[in-house]
């Protein structure tokens, strides 16, 4: 049973773009949702995180919408860059903590000159 | 440096051979967790250590052993590898209490193939 489902799959953007990865979740005890950045051959690490109290959290050209009532949220990366080009994963616990993370699929964006 | 290391990188084995993925951080983690990666299937908890001695099942953990002896290392077991245990392994480790940030730091991962 996928706890926290994440679209698209893959993700192609021309750079300059925003791209846009969406996760859904159902468990509504969830309270802790980080987004983690995989580039080839290296292990995931956390991106943003943000917690249910707020509905929005910006750091740079990542931001996080949080969604409570629809138990959605999303990643918008605003003037994709090359370097931006990896796989995201989002993540969902409702330890409030890093413990007992439920990840999505992955979504690989390759952004394009 | 803050680490999180694993070993062996990659491994062919062949079904049946036991064999051990060793993981060792050097950052006083409480927590540290083991995931596989597969295509589609994103990460996947195998087993978690919310501290020494004390170790828990997770999603996927038919098929695998774990110890947590010391606080710095959590070894990952294969005791009969089989096929579908091809996968890509990471080990992860984080602070939980009031130490806590919320962050999870991964090794680089262990590509394992059986044959």
């Amino acid at each position: 049973q996928q706890q926290v489902k994440q679209s698209p799959q893959s993700l192609i953007v021309q750079k300059g773009g925003i791209s846009i990865i969406n996760c859904a979740y159902e468990n509504t005890a969830f309270d802790y949702f980080p987004w983690y950045q995989q580039f080839p051959g290296k292990g995931p690490a956390l991106l943003i995180a943000i917690r249910p109290d707020v509905s929005e959290k910006k750091e740079g050209r990542f931001t996080i919408s949080f969604n409570k009532s629809a138990k959605q949220f999303s990643l918008h990366i605003m003037d994709s860059q090359p370097g931006d080009s990896a796989t995201y994963f989002c993540a969902a616990t409702y330890t409030g903590t890093a413990s007992k993370l439920t990840f999505g699929t992955g979504t690989r964006l390759q952004v394009t000159l | 440096e803050a680490q999180v290391t694993q070993n062996p990188r990659y491994l062919i084995t062949v079904t049946g051979k036991k064999l051990t993925v060793t993981c060792s951080q050097n950052m006083n983690h409480e927590y540290m967790s083991w995931y596989r990666q597969d295509p589609g299937l994103g990460l996947r908890q195998i087993y978690y250590s919310m501290n020494v001695e004390v170790t828990d099942k997770g999603d996927v953990p038919e098929g695998y052993k774990v110890s947590r002896k010391e606080k710095r290392n959590f070894p990952l077991i294969l005791e009969s590898p089989s096929p579908n245990q091809t996968s890509l392994y990471f080990c992860a480790s984080s602070f939980v209490g009031r130490t806590n940030t919320g962050e999870l730091f991964f090794g680089e991962g262990s590509r394992l193939t059986v044959l």
